[in-house]
């Protein structure tokens, strides 16, 4: 089946560096999003992507969808402690088909 | 704004035991889902609803059941809990029928079967 990859798996960073992840995968995706999940709570959407080569931000965050279509690219500029959390890729064919999340990467920041 | 509500945040419950996770949302989306976060890992979908009256089984639905009676409501059913069945449970909503299609997450259900 399809397997989305994230990398890397968990950051330790200095606050006020950038952060670069990204995701992979085995199958060509019309729709990538971008998640963030705070200890304890549930999944948020921080950006959605729809076109290839799209480049997208939100906030200090910034996010391109691959233009091969089977990756996506999230950065982080100038963290912040509250940027702590795990972040998940996800793909979806077309708007009916179920989304496939990655298995997230795991963003520390050190005062 | 209520979006997304899962009730209990919390449960404890012993081997071969039964209990219902609540979901409940008010945006009038039409799909609903149900996920499974084992730690460190991402989100496994165990059923999911594209409307009421019509469920369907995800990656890992086994020990599990669902039923979707109205349009808000889609809760899930533990009939024997295993200690494999510990996890973080969370509901999802969308509308497809749009081109974004977004999911918009619950807070969680953190199951702890001893």
């Amino acid at each position: 089946g399809q397997q989305l990859n994230q990398s890397p798996q968990s950051m330790f960073i200095q606050e006020g560096e950038d952060v670069s992840m990204n995701c992979t995968s085995s199958s060509i995706f019309n729709t990538w999003l971008w998640y963030k999940q705070d200890p304890g709570e549930g999944p948020v959407l921080l950006i959605a992507l729809y076109k290839a080569g799209e480049l997208t931000s939100n906030g200090r965050l910034t996010a391109q969808f691959g233009i091969t279509r089977k990756d996506s690219f999230l950065n982080i500029s100038a963290s912040i402690p509250s940027d702590v959390g795990i972040y998940f890729c996800a793909g979806r064919g077309t708007s009916y088909d179920k989304v496939i999340f990655g298995p997230g990467t795991s963003l520390s920041v050190i005062p | 704004n209520a979006g997304v509500t899962q009730t209990p945040k919390f449960r404890i419950l012993k081997i071969g035991q039964s209990m219902t996770l609540q979901c409940t949302q008010d945006m009038n989306h039409n799909y609903m889902y149900w996920y499974r976060q084992d730690p460190g890992m991402g989100l496994k979908l165990i059923y999911y609803s594209v409307g009421a009256g019509i469920t369907d089984k995800g990656e890992v639905p086994n020990g599990y059941n669902v039923s979707r009676s109205t349009t808000e409501d889609f809760p899930l059913r533990l009939e024997l809990a295993a200690p494999s069945q510990t996890s973080v449970y969370f509901c999802a909503s969308s509308y497809a029928g749009e081109a974004k299609n977004i999911q918009y997450f619950g807070a969680g259900t953190r199951l702890s079967v001893l």
